[in-house]
């Protein structure tokens, strides 16, 4: 099974600031996406992670709000710009690891100010 | 556009009795389902994996069913424990590795 490991695991933001979001997979995989979980709600997915190209952003998503990095096969970055206190969720990393069993990291919890 | 429902949104039930989670989608062209736990405060728990061609999984005291061209699953859990209490999500996957979750199903066993 992958391991995923996200830093930071909790932060409290100012609105209108920046924060980046690092996702580490313990080995090599093909498909990294990133998830929002806001307050109460479920799962909703925001971007998948290209190695090497730009990420491919679901509906209701834009790159210059998440930009999103992969420059390799077991690392991706998240950022969230110009912060409102309705960004203020939960962010998840996931993988597709080996059988094509989704794994996810424990979260990076949100609040803006 | 996929959608899916996860009925009950909650359940509460004595130690010891056996329950079933419903999971229901619209589209039934997928390439896999998977039950998720999520305990307060923490991330996802992977707990079964259902391929688009299998009937069932079972893992300890949880079964997983996949009826995919009436676009259901269920999740069974026998001799429920207080330890069980957690939101179980539903997460039907496309062979680009995308998901489209359910709101969960939030259990609470008790003592």
């Amino acid at each position: 099974s992958a391991v995923i490991s996200q830093k930071p695991s909790r932060d409290i933001c100012q609105r209108g600031t920046s924060l980046t979001i690092q996702c580490q997979v313990d080995s090599q995989v093909t498909m990294m996406f990133w998830y929002r979980q806001q307050p109460g709600q479920s799962l909703t997915l925001i971007a998948t992670a290209n190695q090497g190209s730009e990420a491919t952003y679901e509906s209701g998503f834009v790159i210059d709000k998440f930009p999103i990095s992969r420059p390799n096969l077991t690392f991706s970055t998240l950022t969230v710009s110009n912060m409102s206190p309705e960004d203020s969720s939960i962010y998840l990393c996931s993988a597709w690891g080996e059988r094509e069993t989704q794994y996810f990291g424990p979260g990076t919890r949100l609040l803006v100010l | 556009k996929q959608e899916v429902t996860q009925i009950p949104a909650a359940l509460s039930v004595p130690e010891g009795e056996n329950l079933v989670l419903n999971c229901s989608f619209t589209d039934s062209a997928i390439y896999n389902l998977q039950w998720f736990r999520q305990d307060p405060g923490k991330g996802l728990t992977s707990l079964l994996l259902i391929q688009s061609s299998q009937r069932e999984q079972t893992s300890g005291r949880l079964n997983a069913s996949l009826d995919k061209s009436s676009g259901r699953s269920t999740l069974y859990i026998a001799a429920s424990q207080p330890g069980d209490s957690a939101t179980y999500l539903c997460a039907v996957n496309t062979n680009a590795g995308k998901s489209t979750f359910g709101d969960g199903t939030t259990l609470t066993v008790k003592p």
